[in-house]
């Protein structure tokens, strides 16, 4: 069965350490990758996305993510958090063949930023 | 530009009382997507239609019905509520192509629902 797992529940950091949230998925084939953030009582944002080429794709607020075929992966990262950072980040995953754009969601990591 | 919305914000319902969900997208797009929010779980498709006149089911149909009248607009039902759907819902749009800006979800702000 396709799914998408987000192995930690909850991250937290120091403000202005690194953060990084990991991502795997099982599908048959490369699929459509993306990163969403939730902040408290928002709906969800897009951060950035993955569909071909370069495996390290930037996104907004300074975020980037890595694809790695070889691990199923795509790992989101940033160099240097901010409080504002603090929220629900989602990994969400669309097979490329899908032709109505159907997102399956990993269950999300909530990150907390400490001062 | 008001993007997606979504109507009401809060409710609250008794066991067995209906009600309806009303999302609107001013993007002129295509696809439309109800999804669940429950804590753990992430989101869950509920049921998405992909041009007026069409629905089809998602992942956790049950209990839930949905409509598209106007391309604009997409509808999520309860008959007869369950505690079992006290969740927040989200509505999302998108459309598919080539352009930077396709195959990409853009979400409204939820609808929290509580059945007691």
């Amino acid at each position: 069965a396709q799914s998408v797992t987000q192995p930690d529940i909850h991250i937290t950091v120091s403000e202005g350490a690194s953060l990084e949230l990991r991502c795997n998925y099982s599908y048959g084939a490369t699929p459509y990758l993306f990163w969403y953030v939730q902040s408290p009582g928002q709906g969800l944002q897009l951060l950035l996305k993955y569909f071909s080429g370069d495996t390290l794709v930037q996104g907004i607020k300074g975020f980037e993510a890595e694809f790695k075929r070889s691990q199923s992966s795509f790992n989101l990262r940033k160099p240097s958090v901010h409080w504002s950072d603090a929220a629900e980040y989602f990994c969400a995953v669309r097979r490329a063949t899908d032709s109505w754009g159907k997102l399956q969601f990993g269950a999300g990591t909530q990150v907390v930023v400490t001062p | 530009n008001a993007g997606v919305t979504q109507t009401p914000k809060f409710r609250v319902l008794k066991t067995g009382q209906s009600m309806t969900l009303l999302c609107a997208q001013d993007m002129n797009h295509e696809y439309m997507y109800w999804y669940r929010q429950d804590p753990g779980m992430g989101l869950r498709l509920i049921h998405y239609s992909v041009g007026e006149g069409t629905t089809a089911k998602g992942e956790v149909p049950d209990g839930y019905n949905v409509s598209r009248l106007k391309k604009q607009n997409f509808l999520l039902g309860l008959e007869s509520a369950a505690p079992s759907q006290t969740s927040v819902y989200f509505c999302a749009s998108s459309y598919l192509g080539q352009s930077a800006g396709a195959n990409v979800l853009t979400f409204g702000a939820g609808s929290r629902l509580t059945v007691l």
